[in-house]
């Protein structure tokens, strides 16, 4: 079964520092892949950036980027000089395709990341 | 905005009820995904639908169902709901028919059982 590993609950960051917010997966899978969403207190669930497993470089989506480490079973999102709006739950999510057949995402328990001024 | 549409936004009802969400996905989209957020479970999957068939089912109780029409708009039914059934409840769509695509959420239906 699959399983996405979210270890920080909660982060406080300084405004314009870089952040890191860690995902650990588990697949027995070959292909897959890993997402990061975004949900602001609204509740409204915004894609971020996704990483296949196949994909040779990591992914970059403007202040965003994911760093994946495929042997360590990790992904982690990286996000480059945070901003309060950035004040949000950050969900990784892990898709499959086992047996030839489709399959909804395995999220993890989310990191709540709060900005300071 | 995703583009995906969601209605009605909040769903307050009683025990025992059944209630319908709808959901349009984005243009040019052909999957419709449904996902269940609760504060014990997390966010779940419940079933996948592709171009009107269904494609994969998560963990939907026997007393939900879902369809998609031949608009591709789709409609989860929830019946005989509980109060564990309460929750924020997401479509998400995409244009592919395997959850490797992005996935484009609406701002979910927010239910509420009484």
């Amino acid at each position: 079964a699959q399983k996405i590993t979210q270890t920080q609950p909660g982060m406080f960051v300084q405004e314009k520092e870089a952040v890191t917010l860690d995902c650990t997966y588990d697949t027995s899978d070959p292909s897959y892949g890993l997402f990061w969403y975004k949900q602001p207190s609204s509740g409204e669930m915004i894609f971020l950036i996704y990483q296949g497993s196949y994909d040779q470089q990591n992914a970059t989506e403007g202040r965003y980027s994911l760093n994946f480490q495929k042997a360590r079973k990790s992904a982690n999102l990286v996000i480059s000089a945070s901003q309060l709006g950035d004040s949000a739950m950050y969900f990784c999510a892990m898709s499959h395709r086992s047996g030839g057949g489709a399959d909804g995402l395995t999220f993890g328990k989310g990191t709540h990341l709060i900005i300071q001024p | 905005d995703s583009g995906v549409t969601q209605t009605p936004k909040h769903l307050i009802t009683a025990t025992g009820q059944r209630v319908t969400l709808r959901c349009s996905p984005r243009s040019g989209d052909l999957s419709v995904y449904w996902y269940q957020q609760s504060l014990d479970q997390g966010l779940q999957f419940l079933i996948q639908y592709y171009n009107g068939e269904e494609r994969a089912k998560g963990n939907i109780l026997e007393r939900f169902s879902a369809q998609q029409f031949p608009d591709l708009h789709s409609e989860l039914n929830l019946s005989s709901l509980e109060l564990g059934d309460s929750a924020l409840y997401f479509c998400a769509s995409s244009v592919g028919d395997d959850s490797s695509y992005e996935q484009y959420f609406g701002p979910g239906t927010r239910l509420t059982v009484t």
